[in-house]
């Protein structure tokens, strides 16, 4: 069983201060995705990393995948209020014709004005 | 954009009765996941379905069967409704690929309480 380990598991910091948040694993994933999600609604994709090393930048938001595609990481700079929400990672392992997500436990961000 | 559509988005059952959640993909995606996620848990995997066919399966209890339509959209029933399967259900859908892992994109859910 491919198991992600997501931490910190809750944060809660003042706008303006950085943060990352770590998803580590001891198995290897085709793509590893990072979702966003509110209370009561559906995962929101953030984006995907499929390249070992690979970086991505979305705005005040940076997302790392680890060389040997185990382990990811989500910092954002300068947080603001609306960043706010359940942050998941979620891995991407072959099941057939397709692919299965395994997700973490999330890190629960709180941003206080 | 066109997104996933789910229905109902709430549900309240009975122990013991059955339920049918609908998922309609975006267009033009033919595979589809569902997903279980309990109070203050992540997601787990149910099942996926692609091109109509099962292809593959995960912690989806023997309760409970689903299929994909030939316009894509899957249905999840559930039979013999217990109380832990309150949960919010999503499904997810995302087009297939000639090779490599696909973003999948998810609904809004169908929250079921089971009382």
């Amino acid at each position: 069983t491919q198991l992600l380990e997501q931490s910190p598991q809750f944060l809660s910091i003042q706008e303006g201060e950085n943060l990352t948040v770590y998803c580590n694993s001891s198995s290897v994933f085709s793509s590893l995705q990072w979702y966003r999600q509110e209370p009561g609604e559906g995962p929101v994709l953030l984006v995907t990393v499929v390249t070992g090393g690979e970086v991505k930048k979305l705005k005040r938001l940076t997302f790392q995948f680890g060389d040997a595609r185990k382990d990811s990481s989500l910092h954002i700079t300068a947080a603001q209020p609306g960043d706010t929400g359940l942050y998941l990672c979620a891995g991407a392992s072959s099941g057939g014709s397709n692919y299965k997500l395994t997700f973490g436990k999330g890190t629960l961000l709180t941003v206080n004005p | 954009a066109a997104g996933v559509i789910q229905s109902p988005r709430h549900l309240i059952k009975e122990k013991r009765e059955t339920a049918t959640l609908k998922c309609y993909p975006i267009p033009r995606h033919d595979t589809v996941y569902w997903y279980q996620q309990g109070p203050g848990q992540d997601p787990q995997f149910l099942i996926s379905f692609y091109e109509k066919m099962q292809s593959d399966k995960g912690s989806i209890p023997d309760r409970f069967s689903a299929q994909q339509f030939s316009d894509y959209h899957s249905e999840l029933n559930m039979s013999s409704l217990e109380l832990g399967d309150s949960a919010l259900y999503f499904c997810a859908s995302t087009p297939q690929m000639a090779s490599g892992p696909n973003e999948q994109f998810f609904g809004p859910g169908t929250r079921l309480t089971v009382l």
